[in-house]
């Protein structure tokens, strides 16, 4: 199994609701990933996770809370959000976490997010 | 902070060469990678150079020159599907930085 999944493809949320977005591989990585990415706009990094642990937080707001349960999945959960948080939300996975080497980067396919 | 160009669009016929240049200025550089992206989809992985040289991977070539921040992608005998967007993502401290993207258009 050579993927990584996101559920959902598609979410729209009002400002006041709670939502959660979930990720999963099931190829033995260990650092997992959550991009923000808008139109036309490379991936912008929001979260590592190695080991399980949060090792990296680019500053973003606490309207997003990220929760690794285990080596597999991966959560985002939404609260609060703002109508320009409205984007697609990529989920990676690697082997290693952010050591050198090869640690090519999956990508699962996205959920689209709209904040009305 | 980081700084990566690439261009912005480029059009090539069916059966042609494309070179898609990209140029960074990271720190604590460990490697750069491409990865083509579909209007839509997720990126996929193209290639990985961490040492100068080029790297083939059937019609798919990097380029990477440590010392002057520079690295190519080369596509060769264009297909249609070859259409999408090319990210150039140097990776700085273990993390990966994405160019804005090159979209190559293909035309017939």
């Amino acid at each position: 199994d050579t993927e990584v999944t996101q559920t959902p493809k598609h979410l729209v949320m009002g400002m006041t609701n709670k939502k959660s977005l979930k990720c999963e591989q099931h190829m033995g990585h260990r650092a997992m990933y959550w991009y923000k990415q808008k139109a036309k706009k490379p991936p912008e990094l929001m979260f590592v996770y190695s080991y399980e642990k949060l090792s990296i937080n680019e500053s973003v707001p606490s309207r997003f809370s990220p929760e690794c349960p285990n080596s597999s999945l991966l959560n985002l959960h939404l609260h609060a959000l703002q109508p320009e948080d409205s984007a697609l939300y990529l989920c990676a996975s690697s082997q290693e976490g952010l050591a050198g080497g090869y640690n090519e980067q999956f990508f699962g396919p996205g959920t689209r997010l709209t904040v009305l | 902070g980081q700084n990566i160009d690439q261009p912005t669009e480029m059009t090539a016929t069916e059966g042609a060469i494309v070179q898609i240049n990209c140029t960074y200025q990271t720190s604590g550089f460990n490697g750069l990678f491409w990865y083509q992206q579909h209007a839509g989809e997720a990126p996929t992985f193209l290639s990985y150079n961490v040492l100068d040289g080029l790297e083939e991977k059937g019609r798919f070539s990097s380029f990477l020159s440590r010392s002057k921040g520079y690295s190519y992608l080369l596509l060769k005998e264009l297909q249609m599907k070859d259409s999408a967007s090319y990210l150039c993502a140097p990776r700085s401290w273990g993390k990966l930085q994405f160019g804005a993207g090159t979209q190559v258009v293909v035309t017939p």
